[in-house]
């Protein structure tokens, strides 16, 4: 079936660590997004990209970054830059043209904590 | 900001209509609603959307007002299984990025009560 795939669901690291979040689709979508959900609150945007090899920051870009060199791909690092890392972070993605829709297929999230 | 406004939180008994509401006064002649629910430590699930006409699925019915300035998600026979935090957001379709309008606000955590 086609859907999203996030890995780890859950991640422990230490302070100082840069770690790297898993996002596979196989839905044939050109948009991708990295949101962070803290306890209690809405989603924020991190990164997104509408196409390979291209990609804008969001909201809450600082300490982490991002890449797309693959359309099913766009994995997310949180570099020890990031003052509070320890957050649930959800991967998304779209369709950006053609027919109805258009509404947002989101992965199962993947819980990070630094210990 | 969020370009969306939802009540914090909702109570509604097992069996009946659960109607949460969504004011999205500045929302733009070109952006569709479009309703989420997201239940505990899982990723959203996308519910329905509209333009301007009452839209209805397998899952939810959709009521926006006249003037879009607001609208009106119906889960007709709530279950505890709805229990979840619901979001409503607006973007233009096919918008593939920008953060305005794919940025979700808190949303309405409604709590189905046996």
């Amino acid at each position: 079936d086609g859907g999203i795939t996030q890995s780890p669901k859950y991640l422990f690291r230490k302070e100082g660590q840069n770690v790297t979040l898993s996002c596979e689709q196989n839905l044939n979508h050109d948009a991708m997004y990295w949101y962070r959900q803290d306890p209690g609150q809405g989603l924020r945007l991190i990164y997104y990209s509408q196409i390979v090899n291209d990609f804008q920051k969001g909201d809450i870009a600082e300490g982490y970054s991002v890449s797309r060199e693959k359309k099913e791909s766009f994995p997310l690092t949180v570099t020890s830059a990031q003052k509070n890392p320890t957050a649930f972070y959800l991967c998304a993605s779209t369709r950006t043209s053609g027919g109805a829709g258009g509404e947002l297929f989101f992965g199962e999230g993947s819980r990070l904590t630094v210990l | 900001d969020a370009k969306t406004t939802q009540p914090p939180s909702m109570d509604c008994a097992e069996g009946r209509a659960a109607n949460l509401p969504c004011n999205h006064s500045t929302i733009s002649g070109n952006e569709y609603v479009y309703w989420y629910r997201q239940i505990h430590s899982q990723g959203p699930q996308y519910i329905i959307h509209g333009l301007k006409n009452n839209e209805t699925n397998e899952m939810a019915s959709l009521i926006i007002t006249e003037d879009r300035k607001s609208s009106t998600l119906i889960l007709p026979h709530a279950t505890l299984r709805d229990t979840a935090v619901y979001y409503c957001i607006v973007r233009a379709l096919w918008s593939g990025g920008g953060a305005d309008g794919l940025t979700f606000g808190k949303g309405t955590h409604l709590i189905i009560q046996p």
